[in-house]
């Protein structure tokens, strides 16, 4: 599976929206972008994915670059709940295989 | 909707015991992952089971075992326990296509 690099954190005021980015220029073309977030102490939590186009969801927009090196998770109005570490995770199929979580980004929501 | 459940939520056991944790998946998903989260540590990924199958195996120690049983919940042994196995263990299950949802975990201490 590839490797993503993240920020280690962001912070982002409430109701502006959140721009979380992710770099996996050694994607492969069977290669899907995840992501993933956990609340402290929560099992993690699945947001969306993609594999080329640009996807929505009722959580978040995922916008994946037309080279597909990188791409970036939006939280269109951020609330304070959405204060997280987000993991962006890049594997080969959707299907039956395992995460590897990297370090991700803490993300804080300021009042 | 129905989310994986897990048991216990919380497990206190000593040295040298032994442990079962048990998860039952989503209804209809036929994959089920085991992670371990250390304290501050982001989650590893230890084994998975697609209908009834392991699937992929992780860091997972020999004295741990798993299995996924006919009604697709799974179990996780742990025998031998050590002070180091004290962790947040998380199930996740998924269908075939889509991302993987997990329960919200088991707190594992051993003393």
């Amino acid at each position: 599976d590839a490797k993503t690099t993240q920020p280690p954190s962001m912070d982002c005021a409430e109701g502006r929206a959140a721009n979380l980015p992710c770099n996996h220029s050694t994607i492969s073309g069977n290669e899907y972008v995840y992501w993933y977030r956990q609340i402290h102490s929560q099992g993690p939590q699945y947001i969306i994915h993609g594999l080329k186009n640009n996807e929505t969801n009722e959580m978040a927009s995922l916008i994946i670059t037309e080279d597909r090196k990188s791409s970036t998770l939006i939280l269109p109005h951020a609330t304070l709940r959405d204060t997280a570490v987000y993991y962006c995770i890049v594997r080969v199929s959707p299907s039956a295989s395992k995460i590897i979580f990297g370090s991700g980004t803490r993300l804080s929501i300021r009042p | 909707a129905a989310g994986v459940i897990q048991s216990p939520r919380h497990l206190i056991k000593e040295k040298r015991e032994t442990a079962t944790l048990k998860c039952y998946p989503i209804p209809r998903h036929d994959t089920v992952y085991w992670y371990q989260q250390g304290p501050g540590q982001d989650p590893q990924f230890l084994i998975s089971f697609y209908e009834k199958m392991q699937s992929d195996k992780g860091s997972i120690p020999d004295r741990f075992s798993a299995q996924q049983f006919s009604d697709y919940h799974s179990e996780l042994n742990m025998s031998s326990l050590e002070l180091g196995d004290s962790a947040l263990y998380f199930c996740a299950s998924s269908l075939e296509g889509g991302g993987q949802y997990f329960g919200p975990g088991t707190r594992l201490t051993v003393t």
